[in-house]
């Protein structure tokens, strides 16, 4: 699976849109970009996931660049229950991989009032 | 909305005891994972289950753990003889089926080997 780069920690005010990116530069084409957080070490919580076209859900918004190599997750009104670490995953299906999913260190993100 | 649970949320034990982790997936859910998470450092695969059988197991899975699901609801992980580098919380997860991948993760049992 291709590697991930995230900043290890951002700060975003309460209401405003939290922007956290993620560098995948070696994605292959069957590549997912998934993303999951986890709160204060609760189980991790599935967000959102995309191959190539933007995504948006009731929780965050998915923005995948042309090339792929880079996405950005936005949370468009962060609030303080959103201090969580994310993790951006980069896999293939199932098929190809058997469901497990391969965290990094993801990006620790505080939401301040 | 159906959740993962995991009990005991909490268990000490001491080094050398068994201990036995369990977990219930979400029903009709098919596919079933642990992990687990040494305290400050990254959430780590242990091993996948599907239909009866262990589908892929990661190196930290060795012969002192071991899974079953013995009455088509519980899912367990059992350590045989504990160490204290066990200490972390694992976690359970489960998937629909291939194809739905969304994974759900149960809240975490934290157990610490004394």
């Amino acid at each position: 699976d291709a590697k991930t780069t995230q900043p290890p920690s951002m700060d975003c005010a309460e209401g405003r849109a939290a922007n956290l990116p993620c560098n995948h530069s070696t994605i292959s084409g069957n590549e997912y970009v998934y993303w999951y957080r986890q709160i204060h070490s609760q189980g991790p919580q599935y967000i959102i996931h995309g191959l190539k076209n933007n995504e948006t859900n009731e929780m965050a918004s998915l923005i995948i660049t042309e090339d792929r190599k880079s996405s950005t997750l936005i949370l468009p009104h962060a609030t303080l229950r959103d201090t969580a670490v994310y993790y951006c995953i980069v896999r293939t299906t199932f098929y190809n991989q058997g469901g497990k999913l391969i965290f990094g260190q993801g990006t620790e993100l505080s939401v301040k009032p | 909305e159906p959740e993962v649970t995991q009990t005991p949320s909490h268990q000490v034990t001491q080094m050398g005891q068994e201990v036995i982790l369990r977990c219930v997936p979400i029903s009709n859910h098919l596919y079933f994972y642990w992990y687990r998470q040494i305290l400050g450092q990254k959430v780590e695969f242990l091993v996948s289950f599907y239909n009866n059988e262990i589908s892929e197991k990661s190196e930290i899975f060795d012969d002192q753990f071991s899974v079953e699901r013995p009455d088509g609801s519980n899912f367990t992980l059992k350590i045989r003889s504990t160490k204290l580098e066990d200490s972390a919380m694992y976690f359970c997860a489960s998937i629909l089926d291939r194809g739905q991948e969304t994974q759900y993760f149960g809240p975490g049992t934290r157990l610490l080997v004394l």
